[in-house]
């Protein structure tokens, strides 16, 4: 089953102490990305990955990192937490980037950061 | 920063009315995507539309791309409970800098009452 795999689905931290949310694909995919939800903004892009070792900004990258060492996994990092990340974040991919291909989504990690 | 913006943000009807969603923009599209969300679960995609004029129907689903692929919009036929959920429009702007990058719309949240 094509499955976008994200964890954790729900986490509380503290302001300042960092934290990773993992993402995996088992559809091979190249194009993988971060989305954060936050209610009247829609989703918005963080970071997207293109293939192995390419990364690049979305759309609000502040505050975050991400890495892509294999084809699979795209882990998005919060080295500092703040109150302002707490947010519905997805992870995402698609066989090439989103004109024309269907993007699958995970089905999110609720974070809140107090 | 290029926006996508939906209409109406929320929308209450009663089961059995039509309803339209419309999705606008001032750039054009290369291509222009549907999802819906359902509450815990990712978005999942419903239609692309990539030709001005297009019209995709998906049972009782009708989505149009506008002429100048500027818009688009979602219309639902007698509407039933099941359609409840979170509507989502996403572009790819066409000339963009980054390739295959979705941009949302802030998304309707639709309720249907039995």
């Amino acid at each position: 089953e094509a499955q976008v795999t994200q964890n954790p689905r729900y986490l509380i931290t503290v302001t300042g102490k960092k934290l990773t949310v993992t993402c995996s694909q088992n559809m091979n995919h190249e194009y993988m990305s971060w989305y954060r939800q936050d209610p009247g903004l829609g989703l918005r892009q963080i970071y997207y990955s293109m293939n192995v070792e390419v990364t690049d900004k979305g759309d609000v990258p502040e505050g975050y990192k991400v890495s892509r060492k294999e084809k699979r996994n795209f882990p998005l990092i919060l080295e500092s937490p703040s109150p302002n990340q707490t947010s519905l974040y997805f992870c995402a991919s698609s066989l090439l980037g989103g004109s024309g291909n269907t993007i699958y989504f995970g089905e999110g990690s609720w974070l809140t950061v107090v | 920063t290029q926006l996508l913006e939906q209409s109406p943000q929320f929308l209450s009807i009663q089961e059995g009315e039509n309803l339209t969603v419309y999705c606008n923009s001032s750039s054009v599209f290369s291509s222009l995507q549907w999802y819906r969300q359902e509450p815990g679960e990712g978005p999942v995609l419903l239609v692309t539309v990539v030709t001005g004029g297009e019209v995709k129907k998906l049972k009782r689903l009708t989505f149009q791309f506008g002429d100048a692929r500027k818009d688009s919009s979602l219309h639902i036929t007698a509407a039933q409970p099941g359609d409840t959920g979170l509507y989502l429009c996403a572009g790819v702007y066409a000339g963009g800098t980054s390739y295959g990058k979705l941009t949302f719309g802030q998304g309707t949240i639709l309720t249907v009452h039995p």
